[in-house]
């Protein structure tokens, strides 16, 4: 499966704690994009890294990218309970470049 | 510029019954992409078209399921004789070029229940 997957399943923490959660796949990538979901709500895409690029930050968040390991990471910094949802990754890989394979998700709560 | 929209957002139908979905891309968007979501799982691919041509449909049950892009109109999903294990959230997204997801814009996507 070219599917990533995300670590850990669930995650519960402290408002103005910072979240981490990784992701992990199995081919070569054009590209891995963030997302997220509100409970029963629509994907917010949250942020795109290319397979050339290595960091990147938009606002509170900043996602790491290793081709070696095949891996990613997404940290939100100061967390609110407004950030209170799941995360996924989802991979662009190079023999199909119009698919993404979503992960099963990161359940992130934000305790106020 | 009215972002993907995706009809209806939520659908209960009882199982024998055939369900209909519907996406409206972005104006301007000719390539549209159909993904489920089955409870407490990530998105999963399943078929992708441009007006009237499926490209890739290898994420598609081969049974029960179809999808079209008229010229004019919507695309449309539909589920034949629905059973419960088709209960799962739908969504589309829609591109204005081929050949990358970088500029997929995704619905809201359509809840469907079957009883």
């Amino acid at each position: 499966s070219q599917q990533g997957e995300e670590d850990p399943q669930a995650l519960s923490i402290q408002e103005g704690e910072n979240a981490t959660m990784n992701c992990s796949y199995k081919t070569s990538i054009n590209n891995l994009q963030w997302y997220r979901q509100n409970s029963g709500r629509g994907l917010v895409h949250l942020i795109l890294i290319r397979s050339n690029e290595r960091e990147k930050h938009s606002g509170r968040l900043r996602v790491t990218l290793d081709t070696s390991k095949k891996s990613s990471s997404l940290l939100i910094t100061a967390s609110r309970a407004a950030d209170t949802a799941s995360y996924f990754c989802a991979t662009e890989h190079r023999s199909n470049d119009y698919k993404l394979s979503f992960g099963a998700g990161t359940t992130v709560t934000v305790r106020a | 510029n009215a972002g993907v929209m995706q009809n209806p957002r939520h659908l209960v139908r009882r199982r024998g019954q055939e369900a209909r979905l519907r996406c409206s891309p972005m104006k301007g968007h000719s390539h549209v992409y159909w993904y489920r979501q089955l409870p407490e799982e990530g998105l999963k691919f399943m078929v992708y078209l441009q007006k009237e041509n499926i490209i890739d449909e290898s994420g598609m049950p081969k049974e029960r399921f179809s999808a079209e892009f008229p010229k004019e109109g919507p695309s449309i999903l539909r589920i034949q004789q629905v059973v419960r294990g088709d209960s799962a959230a739908y969504f589309c997204a829609s591109s204005p070029v081929q050949g990358t997801s970088e500029t997929q814009y995704f619905g809201p996507g359509t809840r469907l229940l079957v009883l």
